[in-house]
């Protein structure tokens, strides 16, 4: 069984860069597409992005000018870059795995990322 | 975007009881329309992927149904353990994929 679980700090300064890490246990990182996901109460669920082993990568589009997401093999993890946070940024933030026909199979326990001054 | 639209948002139920959740989406995405449970301080689980592939491992009073741009959950008699918060993702076609705002599931 695949295991997720994110990584980084719980707290980010307004106008600083959010950055997390998903590390991946049970499987691979080279087959399947792998996804950030985003939760807050007034959002609700947000999909962030995705990334693939071949490079293929895809954001959603209101995020897309301040998000990047990379897959590192060698240490089968893959990582959420987020720059010029708001407190509109603070939420719980997931890591999971997106299966081919786009759902999400495995998910990470999630971290609460709080942007405050 | 497309856009998910849950019903009810909340509701009251007993054990026991056949529970309905529908999710409507404001375009067609097929039959690529997944269901998740979520409990409180825990990561969304899936249930339902296509619209009506039960995941491996849920239990088999969880069924989806529908196509095109309606969508339901039905949960036949109601458990304990099913108290939660119910999701739909759309996955048609290319991304953003959607979730609906979620329909929270109460004992009566």
């Amino acid at each position: 069984q695949v295991q997720l679980q994110e990584s980084g700090p719980g707290l980010v300064k307004p106008s600083e860069t959010l950055s997390l890490t998903c590390n991946v246990s049970g499987g691979s990182i080279s087959n399947h597409y792998w996804s950030w996901i985003r939760q807050s109460p007034g959002k609700g669920l947000e999909w962030i992005a995705y990334a693939h082993y071949s490079g293929r990568t895809n954001y959603n589009p209101s995020l897309k000018s301040r998000v990047n997401i990379s897959l590192d093999a060698s240490k089968n993890q893959f990582s959420l870059k987020l720059t010029s946070v708001t407190a509109a940024d603070t939420a719980v933030y997931y890591c999971a795995r997106d299966d081919e026909d786009g759902y999400f199979d495995n998910w990470g326990q999630g971290t609460l990322v709080t942007v405050s001054s | 975007d497309i856009q998910m639209t849950q019903s009810p948002s909340s509701l009251s139920a007993s054990v026991g009881d056949r529970v309905t959740i529908t999710c409507r989406t404001s375009q067609t995405v097929d039959i690529y329309l997944n269901w998740y449970q979520q409990k409180p301080g825990k990561a969304p689980k899936v249930l339902i992927y296509a619209a009506s592939t039960l995941q491996g491992g849920v239990s088999s009073r969880f069924s989806g149904s529908g196509s095109g741009t309606d969508f339901t959950l039905t949960i036949r008699s109601l458990q304990p353990e099913d108290f939660a918060t119910y999701f739909c993702q759309q996955s048609y076609s290319t991304p953003p994929w959607t979730f609906g705002q979620g329909t929270k599931v109460e004992i009566k």
